[in-house]
């Protein structure tokens, strides 16, 4: 069974900084894509960026080059998603997902809460 | 970039109802390349349809999808309970994902 199992809530001060997994399983994690996608409270979804666990090549929207970094650890099956200064605006529910040219498996989704 | 925009932004149906639910691109998309989703309050999305008109493991045939070019379409011929919710189209190409801005579906 495909499995996608993301770390949990995280209350964070703005300018701290910040570091969310995705565990995969069930599935050779090096032959997918995982991708990130954020959903601000009450709005709709938005890729942010992509990793390929086989190469680790990696690929931003162009709203958040520079805002965040994607990661793989292919030795423990992880996908990262990290802040190095969060925002107030970076409070949202970040999902992960299994892509091809669509998401076929997503994670449960992590809260992001971003308050002084 | 290629910009999704979905309509209308919430369609209010009885159960039993067709919905027909819009989604336009502003350049055009490979049929290959489209998807929709389903996303239910404190859920993630739910993959529904993919390559246009393919559904995904376990979803209902009242699902379907269709289009091409510029201009697609998912339908759900006859509403249940369980498909009032959220729905997103998504394109692909040239190594960049892009999702619409969602279709409300509320009964009536």
């Amino acid at each position: 069974e495909v499995q996608l199992v993301q770390s949990g809530a995280e209350v964070k001060k703005p300018g701290e900084s910040l570091k969310i997994s995705c565990k995969g399983s069930g599935y050779s994690f090096t032959s997918y894509w995982i991708g990130w996608v954020r959903q601000m409270p009450g709005k709709g979804l938005e890729w942010m960026g992509i990793i390929y666990p086989g190469d680790s090549d990696t690929r931003y929207s162009p709203s958040f080059q520079g805002q965040v970094t994607i990661s793989v650890d292919k030795s423990i099956t992880t996908a990262y998603l990290q802040w190095s200064s969060l925002k107030a605006s970076d409070t949202a529910i970040y999902y992960c997902g299994r892509a091809t040219t669509s998401f076929d498996f997503w994670g449960q989704g992590t809260l992001v809460t971003v308050s002084s | 970039e290629i910009v999704l925009t979905q309509s209308p932004g919430t369609l209010s149906l009885s159960p039993g109802e067709r919905a027909t639910l819009s989604c336009r691109a502003s350049q055009s998309v490979s049929s290959s390349y489209l998807a929709w989703y389903q996303q239910k309050p404190g859920q993630a999305p739910r993959l529904l349809v993919y390559g246009t008109s393919s559904r995904a493991t376990g979803i209902p045939d009242r699902f379907s999808g269709s289009g091409s070019g510029t201009d697609f379409t998912l339908t759900i011929s006859r509403l249940e309970s369980e498909d009032f919710a959220v729905y997103y189209c998504q394109q692909y190409g040239t190594s960049a994902w892009t999702f619409g801005q969602g279709t409300k579906v509320e009964i009536k």
